[in-house]
């Protein structure tokens, strides 16, 4: 089974504080993508990448960046957090071919205060 | 420009009962799929189906069918005989080759199944 994890269920952190969400996949999948996911917005891209050390914006990259040292692991990063930034991440990966599914991890909750 | 409605906010049924949950897309490209994901309350969105533009049969697969009608851009879902532990908040996705693997999420509709 494709498994994709991420280091934390729930964060909670203060604004200003630099913040880094990790994901990891076991599938050697060359895509790796970053959402976040509010109330009635669905889910939106925030960064993706294709290969290691590649990476590419979403459709809401303000307010944060993104590393892939390695191929399994994809690392998101808020810079500064701040409030407007809680919400649900989710990571997810999927093979390189355009067409394929993704494949989710659990979520992180982060709380801003 | 590349969208998905799902105008379906939340659906409530009581078990055993059929439930459609409507998926309406708009793209410009001829080359594209289409998915169906679920998000159980645990949170991890899991996959359901995925369709592509060229393939307009209808699909089963247990308690759960897809209606893919090009002519009215429509993906539709539906669950026969609905069971508690089919609640859950149900996205519809799109892609296409111009998006590069990139998929375009609906806003999600919210199934609660009651015993």
């Amino acid at each position: 089974d494709v498994k994709v994890t991420q280091s934390s269920r729930y964060l909670v952190k203060r604004t200003g504080e630099k913040v880094f969400l990790e994901c990891v996949q076991d599938m050697d999948h060359e895509n790796m993508f970053w959402y976040r996911q509010d109330p009635g917005l669905g889910l939106r891209l925030i960064y993706f990448s294709y290969d290691v050390k590649m990476k590419e914006k979403g459709d809401i990259p303000e307010g944060y960046s993104v590393s892939r040292e390695k191929k399994e692991r994809f690392s998101l990063i808020l810079e500064s957090a701040s409030t407007n930034q809680t919400s649900m991440y989710l990571c997810a990966s999927s093979f390189l071919a355009g067409f394929n599914e993704q494949f989710f991890g659990p979520g992180t909750r982060l709380t801003v205060l | 420009a590349q969208k998905v409605t799902q105008a379906q906010t939340e659906i409530s049924v009581v078990e055993k009962e059929d439930v459609t949950l409507d998926c309406v897309y708009e793209t410009r490209d001829t080359t594209y799929y289409l998915f169906w994901y679920k998000q159980p309350p645990s949170g991890e969105l899991v996959f359901l189906i995925r369709r592509n533009s060229f393939d307009e049969q209808n699909e089963i697969s247990g308690r759960y069918s897809w209606n893919f009608q090009k002519s009215t851009s429509s993906f539709n879902f539906t669950i026969t005989a609905s069971q508690v532990v089919d609640s859950a908040v149900y996205f519809c996705a799109l892609t296409s080759y111009n998006q590069g693997g990139k998929l375009i999420f609906g806003q999600g509709t919210e199934l609660s199944v009651k015993p």
